[in-house]
């Protein structure tokens, strides 16, 4: 069983759409992420979700909007998609260390969603 | 801002040489942890390494950590083939799940 999955893998779409991606995590993690790696390889977080809690918001335009109905899931939304939010969209996961959360454990990352916006 | 930031930007070795990549970061950490990604792949956690520790081993890798110069290497020995990847090193601060990512060296194996 996938440890991290999300869906779509690929979408493309035109500028000024509305799309989502979805995401799943089966490792009981209490943290979720999004980070997004642009054409030079660069990974950035986008938003981090303790538990249903948005506790990191980078600054990213409000046309993203993460949603995590339970722990196990953190989709995105992205309302009038540009050219520049063209990328891979990479959902992850990792459990709280039990010191508070103040210490950041591993990562496990999702296969990626490659957007592209024509 | 980016924190960790690699170096070389690429590499190209034989199968069976060693591959050594660095990773420099420029405030106090929590831990240092390095990544694999394949192409068109998710990132793969490798190994981690806390800012108490100054080495660390999993298999064939090798990872050293020096706090005063707020460095760190990961050497692949015996390289393989299946080692082609790219290969990022993520940094923490003091935020909970903010971990800084450079852009990777990519590593070429070629048998």
């Amino acid at each position: 069983d996938t440890a991290v999955s999300q869906t779509p893998k690929y979408l493309v779409t035109q500028m000024g759409n509305d799309k989502s991606i979805k995401c799943e995590q089966n490792l009981g993690h209490d943290t979720m992420y999004w980070y997004k790696q642009d054409s030079k390889k660069f990974l950035k977080i986008m938003f981090s979700y303790n538990n249903k809690e948005l506790i990191i918001n980078e600054t990213v335009p409000n046309r993203f909007s993460p949603k995590s109905p339970d722990k196990a899931h953190l989709n995105l939304h992205i309302n009038s998609l540009e050219l520049g939010d063209s990328a891979v969209y990479f959902c992850a996961s990792s459990q709280d260390s039990g010191t508070g959360g103040r210490i950041n454990e591993k990562l496990f990352f999702g296969s990626g969603t490659q957007l592209s916006v024509l | 801002s980016q924190q960790g930031e690699e170096d070389p930007q690429a590499l190209s070795i034989q199968e069976g040489e060693n591959a050594t990549m660095n990773c420099s970061y420029k405030t106090s950490i929590n831990n240092l942890q390095w990544y694999r990604q394949n192409s068109g792949r998710g990132l793969v956690h490798l190994i981690l390494i806390r800012s108490n520790e100054r080495e660390k081993h999993s298999g064939r890798l090798r990872v050293t950590l020096d706090t005063s110069k707020k460095s760190s290497s990961l050497l692949i020995t015996a390289s393989r083939a299946a080692d082609t990847a790219s290969y990022f090193c993520a940094t923490d601060r003091d935020s909970w799940g903010k971990l800084q990512f450079g852009a990777g060296t990519q590593v070429v194996v070629t048998p």
